[in-house]
Formats: C-alpha cells, structure tokens, sequence
C-alpha cells in the first residue's frame, strides 16, 4: 500500500489560515488522497477527499500538487474546535477499507 | 438519525474473561467496521463487513472474532482478553455507492484489560 509522510505536529493561531502537509511519493494512479480528523477523546470524522483537482467544502480545502505526490489541507481561518489530529490516508477508489498512519497533531493558540 | 452508536462506552476485563461489543448504525450502510486505538497510536483495522453475513480480517484480526447478523448491527467479540488488547475500540460504517468514501465514527468504547 501506498504510504504518507505527515508532520507529527504543528501548530497554529487562532484565526489565522493552517496548512497541513502530507507526502505520497508512490501514491498510484487510482489512489484517492483521504484526509480525516479526530477530536480529542472522538471517533474521528471525515474532512474531505480528492484524486486530481483541488476541493473545496464546508471545513476545507484539499489542494493537489500537479504530480500528486504530495497534497495540502487548508483550514481557512482555524479555530479552537479545530485542534485535533489530522490523519492523511491514500484509498483506491473501490478501496473498502482505509489504512490510518499517526497523523499530525494541530495545536491552536488562542 | 443517531449514527453510529456502540455500547458499552466503558468496560474493565480481567484477563481470560470474554465480552461482545456491539456497533450499531441507521443510515443503511452496507460496509461497516472495527478499529482499535491505541494510546497515542493511529487506528488499526480489524475486522471489516462488506454486508450482512460476511466478515472479513483486517491488519490486525488475532484474538477477535466478529459477527454481522442484521445490517445495521456489526459485533466484535473477544473470548479470552488479555492486556494487550487494552485499547480505545471504534466502530465505523459507510456507504458502498461509487463515489461515496465517507466512513462514520461511533464514539468509541475504552477497554482496560487488567
């Protein structure tokens, strides 16, 4: 399976835009890049998906290098709801299961 | 709609003692699924449902066994625990439509084995 390289942590100020990076070098050609979050002491939720082309939804934004080698999450303006562990995740599109590595742990300061 | 629901949230085993977790979800959902967490640790699959009356093993399936009798209910069962199966167990469930990857999270049951 195809791997991801995320930071461990990071850290970010409230209200101020975060960018978090993951890494997928031999991501394949049908590997959807997932990402989810999981609140403290929470089941963890989905935040967005994509293949190519960047995304946009209600919580993020999901922006693609050409190459897909490597993806971004953006959190336009964070919050202090949004400090969680942030987990990357490479799934095939008829993929049935997801394979969670350890994630990034976003810190926001008030 | 409640979800994905799971019971017990809280439970403490001596070792060798056998319990059943139950997953519990209304939304239809054909694909459903068990993960273990554990303490500052990514989740790690199971067992996994791709509908009623399958199962199937996921990257970590030994000392488990799993049930999947009615859709909307997906059972995680262990006969003997011992502590290294002290963890923070989720259950998920999701569509299996093209084009639909969202997985739903119960909100966990804490197991301590001692």
């Amino acid at each position: 399976d195809a791997k991801t390289t995320q930071p461990n942590s990071m850290e970010s100020n409230e209200e101020e835009p975060v960018h978090l990076p993951c890494n997928h070098s031999t991501i394949s050609g049908t590997d959807y890049i997932h990402w989810y979050r999981q609140l403290p002491s929470q089941g963890p939720e989905y935040v967005i998906h994509g293949l190519t082309s960047n995304v946009n939804n209600r919580m993020a934004s999901l922006a693609i290098a050409e190459d897909r080698k490597s993806s971004t999450l953006i959190l336009h303006r964070a919050t202090l709801r949004d400090a969680a562990v942030y987990y990357c995740i490479l799934g095939s599109g008829s993929a049935r299961q997801l394979t969670f590595g350890s994630g990034t742990q976003l810190t926001v300061l008030p | 709609n409640a979800g994905v629901t799971q019971t017990p949230k809280f439970r403490v085993l001596k070792t060798g003692q056998s319990m059943t977790l139950l997953c519990a979800q209304d939304m239809n959902h054909e694909y459903m699924y068990w993960y273990r967490q554990d303490p500052g640790m990514g989740l790690r699959l199971i067992h996994y449902s791709v509908g009623e009356g399958t199962t199937a093993k996921g990257e970590v399936p030994d000392g488990y066994n799993v049930s999947r009798l009615k859709k909307q209910n997906f059972l995680l069962g262990l006969e003997s625990a011992a502590p290294s199966q002290t963890s923070v167990y989720f259950c998920a469930s999701r569509y299996s439509g093209r084009g639909s990857y969202e997985q739903y999270f119960g909100p966990g049951t804490r197991l301590t084995v001692t």
